[in-house]
């Protein structure tokens, strides 16, 4: 069964901190790995895609990597405007299509 | 493009009556999701469409839930009878191809009395 754990749970930040946000996953063999932004009230919004080890993507503040294990969301200098419940999510091998999501990390980043 | 469309958006209602969720896709994907929310559980995929057809529903909870979708723009999640255990914001994601990325709508906030 496909697992996706997901640390710290929350993690307040004052203003320019930098930090890391980690996703440790369980797959039989990996597709891809997701990462996903949500606001209250709103429905998840797709941040980056990693598909194998050494991979990484960055869009602003935010740099994803990803190794066999574990994944890692670097946030660099962040602003009030990051704090986000951000998700991890793998997609394994085979025909399925279905995302395993973990229970995300709670951002606050603190002016 | 208007992204998933979900409605409503909150919807409150007492135990055993029918609530039926709805979603529009993005146009051209065509691979269907739906997925509830709650604090103690997290995200879960509960069935999944591909050009219409229900590929894997076994994480539909039990026979009150049920999901149709008649065509590639509308899907509905119905519950019927309703219980307080259900209350929980219900989403539905697209994609197309099936791999890959999906995209969520707006999700359905459900309250059950």
């Amino acid at each position: 069964e496909d697992q996706v754990t997901q640390s710290p749970e929350a993690l307040r930040l004052q203003e320019g901190e930098s930090s890391s946000l980690n996703c440790s996953y369980t797959v039989s063999g990996l597709r891809g790995l997701f990462w996903y932004r949500q606001d209250p009230g709103k429905g998840p919004e797709f941040l980056f895609t990693l598909y194998s080890a050494g991979e990484e993507k960055e869009k602003e503040r935010l740099k994803a990597t990803l190794t066999k294990k574990e994944s890692f969301l670097h946030i660099t200098a962040p602003k009030p405007e990051d704090s986000a419940t951000y998700l991890c999510a793998v997609q394994a091998t085979g025909s399925a299509r279905q995302l395993t999501f973990g229970s995300g990390t709670q951002l606050t980043v603190l002016p | 493009d208007a992204g998933v469309i979900q409605s409503p958006r909150h919807e409150v209602t007492e135990m055993g009556q029918e609530v039926t969720l709805r979603c529009k896709p993005i146009s051209g994907h065509d691979y269907l999701f739906w997925y509830r929310q709650t604090m103690m559980r997290g995200l879960e995929l509960l069935i999944y469409f591909n050009n219409n057809v229900p590929i894997d529903d076994s994480g539909m909870p039990e026979d009150r839930f049920s999901a149709k979708m008649p065509n590639a723009s509308f899907s509905t999640l119905k519950i019927q009878p309703s219980e307080p255990r259900d209350s929980a914001v219900y989403f539905c994601a697209s994609t197309e191809g099936g791999f890959g990325s999906q995209y969520f709508g707006p999700g359905t906030r459900l309250t059950v009395l």
